[in-house]
């Protein structure tokens, strides 16, 4: 199984700072054959669903703010919020599709400094 | 507008059953794979099935395997997980969501299951 890990657990940046969220798979999820990293970004607001954000490890979903970005391949990823607004408090979740079972990392919680 | 909405959750002894249903509306349902994945109160996500749209193929958490079936029907526009012999551990909300394919790009409310005496 590949293992899902994020860091940090939690972090606090003020408004309209960087916010980076790490995530690390224990096997790689770059399928060779298409050059595609297997890894998506979702957000999770207290009493909702996750929300997607970000797939093939850099792709925007239509809909999200351009503030958002993926980046990384292989085994290390990275989520990036360029200018922290009040509504991105939120658990950020990676996932890796690349294998079965798919595996979710545990979270990062983001709050306002 | 892409809806999906479960239902079937509720309170449920040990070693009792669930059927778990996902009504899926503004898309083309039998065109996608489906998946289940659950939350227990206050934690993280966790995969627990799939089915896929283009050959049938199913797939689960080794956590639920022999004790939960995924199905479907396509025209029901449906999604359905049946699951046994529950335990304290399979507490948690429920949700559908479906795949771009790979990642989930739209996800249902959820349904809470809890299994308790």
């Amino acid at each position: 199984d590949i293992v899902v890990t994020q860091s940090p657990d939690s972090l606090a940046v003020s408004l309209g700072e960087r916010a980076t969220i790490n995530c690390k798979s224990s096997q790689s999820v770059l399928y060779s054959s298409n050059n595609k990293n297997y890894l998506a970004w979702y957000q999770q607001k207290p009493g909702q669903p996750p929300k997607l954000l970000i797939y093939w490890a850099s792709t925007r979903e239509s809909g999200v703010p351009d503030r958002f970005s993926g980046s990384g391949s292989g085994t290390d990823f990275t989520l990036t919020i360029s200018s922290l607004q009040a509504e991105d408090v939120a658990v950020y979740y990676c996932h890796q599709y690349y294998s079965i079972p798919q595996t979710f990392g545990p979270g990062t919680k983001v709050d306002i400094k | 507008e892409v809806q999906l909405l479960e239902s079937g959750g509720g309170l449920v002894q040990p070693g009792g059953s669930l059927r778990l249903s996902c009504a899926a509306s503004g898309f083309t349902f039998r065109s996608y794979t489906m998946n289940w994945v659950r939350q227990a109160p206050g934690k993280g996500l966790e995969w627990v099935s799939t089915f896929s749209s283009s050959d049938g193929s199913t797939y689960y958490a080794d956590s639920v395997k022999g004790r939960f079936t995924i199905s479907r029907d396509n025209s029901k526009n449906t999604l359905y997980l049946q699951m046994n012999s529950l335990r304290a551990e399979d507490t948690a909300v429920y949700y559908c969501a479906k795949s771009i394919p790979g990642a989930y790009d739209h996800w249902g409310q959820g349904t809470l299951v809890t299994v308790s005496s």
